[in-house]
């Protein structure tokens, strides 16, 4: 069994479409996150959630927007796509603030 | 500024030599992590230390945390080529909620 999933494994898209990537935890923790990885493996937060606060690092696009049906899942919808957008995205979680965080395969973006 | 700095950013080595990595910050450490990410795959949680000067082992892998909390290292005996990969080390600093990682330590490792 999976324990963090995400869709779509791969994501080619034009420059100024809106996408989105879906992120599923069945572990049953409390807090989720949204890490970017760009070309020189540099993970750089970009949301972290649980059902009582957002954080939102302050360098992300308002474009990046974090949305949560539920206690198990992490939405990620991106606006009006750049160029430098193309990255890996990956969704992690971890059962309490300073836990061991456990991750996502990952979502390969690439914007044209 | 606060920030964790990991070294080196990379390193090659022959099968069966010694691999070590660094991570230092400039100011105390409540705690540590560290992952391993595989090419082309995901962070993978290897460990925590919490307490001051802790030392801790998973087979070939030794883990360490600073006497004064500011730096660790990691520490692979005899690697083999099923070590290649990177290892980022992963910190809360004060005043953050959310986690803050090294830049990674890319090792390769050739038969």
């Amino acid at each position: 069994d999976t324990a963090v999933s995400q869709t779509p494994k791969y994501l080619v898209t034009q420059m100024g479409n809106d996408k989105s990537i879906k992120c599923e935890q069945n572990l049953g923790h409390d807090t989720m996150y949204w890490y970017k990885q760009d070309s020189k493996k540099f993970l750089k937060i970009m949301f972290s959630y649980n059902n009582k606060e957002l954080i939102i690092n302050e360098t992300v696009p308002n474009r990046f927007s974090p949305k949560s049906p539920d206690k198990a899942h992490l939405n990620l919808h991106i606006n009006s796509l750049e160029l430098g957008d193309s990255a890996v995205y990956f969704c992690a979680s971890s059962q309490v603030g300073q836990g061991a965080q456990y991750f996502g395969p990952g979502t390969r973006l690439l914007v044209l | 500024g606060q920030q964790v700095m990991q070294i080196p950013q990379y390193q090659h080595v022959q099968e069966g030599e010694d691999f070590t990595t660094y991570c230092n910050s400039s100011t105390t450490l409540s705690n540590i992590q560290w992952y391993k990410q595989r090419p082309g795959g995901h962070p993978v949680f290897l460990i925590q230390l919490v307490k001051s000067g802790e030392v801790k082992k998973q087979k070939r892998l030794t883990f360490q945390f600073g006497e004064a909390k500011k730096n660790s290292s990691l520490h692979i005996t005899a690697t083999q080529t099923t070590d290649v990969g990177t290892y980022f080390c992963a910190v809360y600093l004060s005043g953050y909620s959310t986690l803050t990682f090294g830049k990674g330590t890319m090792l390769l490792v050739s038969p």
